[in-house]
């Protein structure tokens, strides 16, 4: 079984501030784990993703995550917020195979103060 | 190319109506996933097609929500008759399925129920 829990419903910070976003993931497998971003009444994105390679992914707008197996933790990070960042951002966990369902986080709220 | 494609936009019923939701995936992808969206919750998977076959709708309430993908390229999400309690937003996404790209899903701008 696999779930994904996001700690933090809401994060708050000022722009060029360091963004942290965390998501802990639980997976009998091993996982591929991914964030997706989005904005107001417009659908998810895919912002980066992790599938076993570099532990250190780096995805769209100036986002990474790094995968840590030892905290079973694939926390997001951007070392300066922009107004443009502001946005619902969701963890997700599957597994290998092309038949594993991909579970979602309950989403973290990001927003950005002038 | 053109993304995923979802209509209506925004549907406001009363209960006990019937709704209907239509999706057209990226061309290509041949897996393709209803998600309902909660207020505050991330997605979670009501079916999930590959071609036409449902190959996980364990999810799916099949009293009154039905689903299909004829031809394996759009599909119709159904609910009949609504209540007030699938007043949400459903999403559709499509990916190719295929090894490191599976859980890469590709999502349209949903669907925003709302049921009087």
């Amino acid at each position: 079984a696999q779930s994904v829990t996001q700690l933090g419903s809401h994060v708050s910070v000022s722009e060029g501030a360091l963004v942290l976003l965390r998501c802990n993931y639980s997976s009998s497998v091993p996982p591929y784990l991914f964030w997706y971003v989005q904005y107001p009444n417009q659908g998810l994105q895919l912002l980066l993703k992790y599938t076993s390679a570099a532990t250190l992914v780096k995805g769209i707008n100036g986002f990474e995550a790094e995968f840590k197996k030892s905290e079973t933790s694939f926390h997001l990070t951007k070392p300066s917020a922009h107004m443009s960042d502001a946005a619902e951002y969701f963890c997700a966990v599957s597994g290998y195979s092309s038949a594993s369902k991909i579970i979602f986080g309950s989403g973290t709220r990001l927003s950005i103060r002038p | 190319e053109a993304g995923v494609v979802q209509s209506p936009r925004y549907k406001i019923i009363e209960k006990k109506q019937p709704v209907a939701f239509w999706c057209n995936p990226i061309s290509g992808h041949n897996t393709l996933y209803w998600y309902l969206q909660n207020l505050g919750q991330g997605p979670e998977l009501l079916i999930r097609y590959e071609n036409e076959e449902a190959v996980d709708d364990s999810q799916l309430p099949k009293d009154r929500f039905s689903a299909e993908r004829l031809k394996g390229v759009d599909s119709t999400l159904k609910i009949q008759p609504a209540e007030l309690g699938d007043s949400a937003v459903y999403l559709c996404a499509s990916s190719t399925g295929r090894g490191q790209s599976a859980g890469e899903l590709f999502f349209g701008e949903g669907s925003r129920l709302t049921v009087l």
